[in-house]
C-alpha cells in the first residue's frame, strides 16, 4: 500500500497568516493527490485535486503544489472559517490511501 | 442537486452483520463511481471498496479479508454496503463518496456511525 505522511498533526495561527501542510507519498503517484477540509461531525468536503486543481467554489486563498513526492496544501490568508482538519489522499492506486491528517486552529 | 443520502445509525453486536445504503440523485448514476470509506476514532480515513453502478464491477480492500460487500439498486439509484463478522474494531463513521474522470471524491454522503458494542 502507498503510504501518506501527512505534517504537522496540529497547527495553530492567526487570521491572516499564511500555512502550509504537507503530505509525502511513500513511491511516486504522479499528480493524483487530493486536499480535503473536514469540520467535527461533518463528510469532508474536496479543495483540491490533481495536486494543484482548485475544486469548483473553493476559496482562491487555497492552493496546492507537487514537487516529486511531496505535496503542500497553502492557506494564503487564514481565514476564521478555515478551522477544520485536512487530509490528503492519494488516488493513484488501490487501496486509496490518506494521511493522518492536520488539525488548524485560528488562535 | 447532487446528493448522497445515506442510511441512519446502526448499533450491532460482534459478530453480526450490518447492510448500509446510499441514495444517490441529482446526477447520472451511472456515470460515477461508488466508493465506501470509513473513519475510525483516531485512525485515518480507510478506503473499502467501490462499485460501477454500470457496469456492477466492483474492487475491495484486502485488508477486509473478504467480509465486505458492495451491491447497487439502479432503480433506486441506490448503492449497498455490507460488512459481516463484525468486531469491536469496526465500530466507526462510514461514508459513501462518488468518484468520476480521474477526479477524486467530490461528493459525499453524510455519513452513518456503526457502533459494535
Amino acid at each position: 500500500d502507498i503510504q501518506m505522511t501527512q505534517s504537522p498533526s496540529t497547527l495553530s495561527a492567526s487570521e491572516g497568516d499564511r500555512v502550509t501542510i504537507t503530505c509525502r507519498a511513500s513511491q511516486s503517484i504522479n499528480s493524483w493527490l487530493a486536499w480535503y477540509q473536514q469540520k467535527p461531525g461533518k463528510a469532508p468536503e474536496l479543495l483540491i485535486y490533481e495536486a494543484s486543481n482548485l475544486q469548483s467554489g473553493v476559496p482562491l486563498r487555497f492552493s496546492g503544489s507537487r514537487s516529486g513526492t511531496e505535496f503542500t496544501l497553502t492557506i494564503s490568508s487564514l481565514q476564521p472559517d478555515d478551522s477544520a482538519n485536512y487530509y490528503c489522499q492519494q488516488y493513484s492506486g488501490y487501496p486509496y490511501t490518506f494521511g493522518q491528517g492536520t488539525k488548524l486552529e485560528i488562535k | 442537486q447532487v446528493q448522497l443520502v445515506q442510511s441512519g445509525a446502526e448499533v450491532k453486536k460482534p459478530g453480526a452483520s450490518v447492510k448500509l445504503s446510499c441514495k444517490t440523485s441529482g446526477y447520472a448514476f451511472t456515470d460515477y463511481a461508488v466508493h465506501w470509506v470509513r473513519q475510525a476514532p483516531g485512525r485515518r480515513f480507510e478506503w473499502l471498496g467501490w462499485i460501477n453502478p454500470g457496469t456492477v464491477n466492483t474492487a475491495y480492500s484486502q485488508n477486509l479479508q473478504g467480509r465486505v460487500t458492495i451491491t447497487r439498486d439502479s432503480y433506486a439509484k441506490t448503492v449497498y454496503m455490507e460488512l459481516n463478522n463484525l468486531d469491536f474494531e469496526d465500530t466507526a463513521v462510514y461514508y459513501c463518496a462518488r468518484l468520476c474522470c480521474g477526479q477524486p471524491f467530490d461528493m459525499w454522503g453524510q455519513g452513518t456511525r456503526v457502533t459494535v458494542s
